[in-house]
C-alpha cells in the first residue's frame, strides 16, 4: 500500500521567512496530492492540492510542487505570519476517486514575530 | 464550499458504555465517507471508508464489532464504539467527498474520553 513519508517534523521560521515542507510517497499509482492546515483541536483544512497531470500550483503565497519521477512533493509557505503556526499534513491518494488518503506523519509550523 | 460537521464536539463517557458519532455533509450529497482517529500530537490513521447503502470497508487491526459504522443516507454517517475503554479515548474525525471528486472535506472532529 500507499506510505507517505514528511520531514521535518518540526519547523521554526522568523515571520517573513519562507517555510518549506517536504514528502515522498511509495506509490507510483497516486496522483491526488493535497495539504491540510491543522489547528490544535480542529480538523484538517484543505489549504492547497495538486494533481499529478501538473508540476506546480500556486495560491497567493503558497505553492506546492509535484515531481513525480522521484515521487516527492513540497509545499512552500512565502512570507511567514504568525497565523501560519499550525501542524500541517501532506497527503495522497490512488487514482480512483472517493480513496481514502494516506498522510504524512505531520510538520508543526512555528512563526516567531 | 463544502461543509462537514460532526455532533458531539466532545463526549465524556464510563467504561463499558456505547458512544454514537455523527458525521454529516451539509451542502452536498457524499457517497463516500471515510473516518479517522488522531492521538495526541500524532498523524491522522484511517479506520473505515463508509459508503451509502453498503457495509463499511475496515483497515487492518480495526475491529469492526467494535467500532460500527452506518451509512445510511447520503448526508448522514455514524460511528458507534461499543463498550468503550480508556484506550478508545481519541480524537474522531470524518471526511466526506463528492461523488466523483478526489478532494476530502474533513469536519471538526470529536474529543472522546472514556474514563
Amino acid at each position: 500500500g500507499e506510505n507517505v513519508e514528511q520531514h521535518p517534523s518540526t519547523l521554526s521560521v522568523q515571520e517573513g521567512d519562507s517555510a518549506v515542507i517536504k514528502c515522498t510517497y511509495s506509490d507510483s499509482a497516486s496522483n491526488y496530492f493535497p495539504w491540510y492546515k491543522q489547528e490544535l483541536g480542529k480538523g484538517p483544512q484543505l489549504i492547497i492540492d495538486i494533481r499529478s497531470n501538473v508540476g506546480e500550483k500556486k495560491d497567493q503565497r503558497i505553492a506546492v510542487t509535484l515531481n513525480k519521477t522521484a515521487k516527492h512533493f513540497s509545499l512552500h509557505i512565502t512570507e511567514t505570519q504568525p497565523e501560519d503556526s499550525a501542524v500541517y499534513f501532506c497527503a495522497a491518494s490512488s487514482p480512483q476517486a472517493g480513496t481514502a488518503l494516506i498522510f504524512g506523519k505531520g510538520t508543526t509550523l512555528s512563526v516567531s514575530s | 464550499g463544502a461543509v462537514v460537521s460532526q455532533h458531539p464536539s466532545r463526549v465524556i463517557c464510563k467504561s463499558g458504555t456505547s458512544v454514537k458519532i455523527e458525521c454529516r455533509s451539509l451542502d452536498f450529497q457524499a457517497t463516500t465517507m471515510f473516518w479517522y482517529r488522531q492521538f495526541p500530537k500524532k498523524s491522522l490513521m484511517l479506520m473505515a471508508t463508509s459508503n451509502e447503502g453498503s457495509k463499511a470497508t475496515y483497515e487492518q487491526g480495526v475491529e469492526k464489532d467494535k467500532f460500527l459504522i452506518n451509512h445510511a443516507s447520503l448526508t448522514l454517517s455514524t460511528l458507534t464504539v461499543t463498550s468503550a475503554h480508556p484506550e478508545d479515548s481519541s480524537f474522531y474525525i470524518c471526511s466526506a467527498t463528492f461523488p466523483s471528486g478526489y478532494e476530502q472535506f474533513f469536519g471538526p472532529g470529536t474529543r472522546l474520553t472514556v474514563l
